[in-house]
């Protein structure tokens, strides 16, 4: 059973467009929600986050909005960078618990 | 300052053999998991411990997976035997306790003919 899923497994935009990644999560347990971003042949860095309690963080060019009712996420790229090309990974973690649950990646490919 | 260090960062063996994965967290992390990326499934959770204890083990997939952590700077993970179905790539991630941000090792690419 996902509890979170990526339904796009890619995604590709134009240079200096907006990226727009999603992400639904079913458990309404979640209230902390993660980004994370993975180049090839390296570890998940991490990105950005927000807290249940907010609907919105930005930081920089990357924001995330939260919207609690539909269990629904997503990550705004603005402006996309060939550099931003990557796959990201939405996470999710329950009130108490020290477990990341993660969805299975969204591929983005940004072209010059 | 060092992140996550795992060791090997690839493995190619032969079914049934015995493959260890070693991990050294972030010093001063108190919690440490243990994770494997396969193209079905996704990032998937093994295993996580906290001061060294394991706390939760229901990611491991059968009585073959086994992970210990020994000390504070140190954990393995062991397939004995290994099957091909087990290739994938294992990641380690540590962090302080009851923060949210995870930090990954590179990750160790397991090959199983």
């Amino acid at each position: 059973d996902q509890q979170v899923k990526q339904n796009s497994p890619s995604l590709s935009v134009q240079e200096g467009r907006i990226s727009i990644l999603n992400c639904d999560y079913t458990n309404s347990m979640f209230d902390y929600f993660l980004w994370y971003k993975k180049y090839p042949a390296e570890g998940p860095t991490f990105l950005i986050s927000i807290s249940s309690i907010k609907d919105k963080n930005e930081d920089g060019r990357f924001t995330v909005f939260l919207n609690k009712s539909a269990k629904h996420l997503s990550l705004h790229i603005v402006p996309s960078q060939p550099g931003d090309s990557a796959v990201y990974f939405c996470a999710a973690r329950r009130s108490g618990s020290e477990k990341l649950v993660f969805g299975k990646g969204t591929k983005l490919t940004v072209n010059p | 300052d060092a992140g996550v260090i795992q060791s090997p960062r690839h493995e190619v063996t032969e079914m049934g053999q015995e493959v260890t994965l070693r991990c050294k967290p972030i010093s001063g992390h108190n919690s440490l998991f243990w994770y494997r990326q396969t193209m079905m499934r996704g990032l998937e959770l093994l295993i996580y411990f906290n001061n060294n204890v394991p706390i939760d083990d229901s990611g491991m997939p059968e009585d073959r997976f086994s992970a210990k952590m020994p000390n504070a700077s140190f954990s393995t993970l062991k397939i004995q035997p290994s099957e091909p179905r087990d290739s994938a790539v294992y990641f380690c991630a540590s962090k302080w306790a009851n923060t949210g941000e995870l930090f990954f090792g590179e990750g160790s690419r397991l090959t199983v003919l």
